[in-house]
């Protein structure tokens, strides 16, 4: 069975400073990575999604994640957080090759202070 | 534009009392979700469908039910409601071509 873990639960920082949400899945078999992000009071959308190819992979709102097959990992980061960028971000797995279910992490509450 | 949408946004119900919510989207997307959102446990999946008259169990399902009569809607009903169902209700829907789940504004569901 697949698993995401989050280890971080709050992430603060200040505007303007980079930023890194650690992401570490476990899983058997090949995997899909995503990251979705939660603005307050809203659905998720997705933010960037590895799926085969580079291990560097770029989406919106300036974020960016490497997926690292040795280490399990899948870490986002941008290198400059704006105040709009506070939100919860959410790391999720699926099978390839199995089923649509994805398996989401706990999630990381970014909070960027002026 | 192509859009899922729940309703309502907002519920408060009593213990026992059963409760459907609405999930709707007009990509015609054959696979829908629902997922319930609580602190500490991130998203976690109730139930299933890959399209019309399937329904498949995910990992909270005990209390709740699906049905899937045509291809834009899945309401999830919450037979006999339970404070621990207390929770924010998310619905998805997948298209055939992309991994991409696309996922409604939530409900916030609150059992007394």
């Amino acid at each position: 069975a697949q698993s995401v873990t989050q280890l971080d639960s709050q992430v603060p920082v200040f505007e303007e400073a980079p930023v890194e949400l650690r992401c570490n899945y476990s899983s058997s078999v090949s995997v899909y990575l995503f990251w979705y992000v939660q603005y307050p009071n809203q659905g998720l959308q997705l933010l960037l999604k590895y799926l085969s190819g580079s291990t560097l992979v770029k989406g919106i709102n300036g974020f960016e994640a490497e997926f690292n097959k040795s280490q399990t990992s899948f870490h986002l980061r941008k290198p400059s957080v704006h105040i709009s960028d506070t939100a919860e971000y959410f790391c999720a797995v699926k099978e390839v090759d199995s089923s649509y279910k994805l398996i989401f992490g706990s999630g990381t509450r970014l909070l960027v202070r002026p | 534009d192509a859009e899922i949408t729940q309703s309502p946004r907002h519920k408060i119900t009593e213990t026992g009392r059963q409760v459907t919510l609405a999930c709707h989207q007009t990509w015609n997307h054959n696979n829908m979700f629902w997922y319930r959102q609580d602190l500490g446990h991130g998203l976690r999946l109730i139930h299933y469908s890959y399209g019309v008259q399937d329904t498949n169990k995910g990992e909270v399902s005990d209390g709740y039910s699906v049905s899937r009569s045509n291809t834009e809607d899945l309401p999830l009903t919450l037979e006999s409601a339970a404070s621990s169902q207390t929770s924010v209700y998310f619905c998805a829907s997948r298209g055939p071509s992309t991994d991409t789940q696309y996922f409604g504004p939530g409900t916030r569901l609150t059992v007394l």
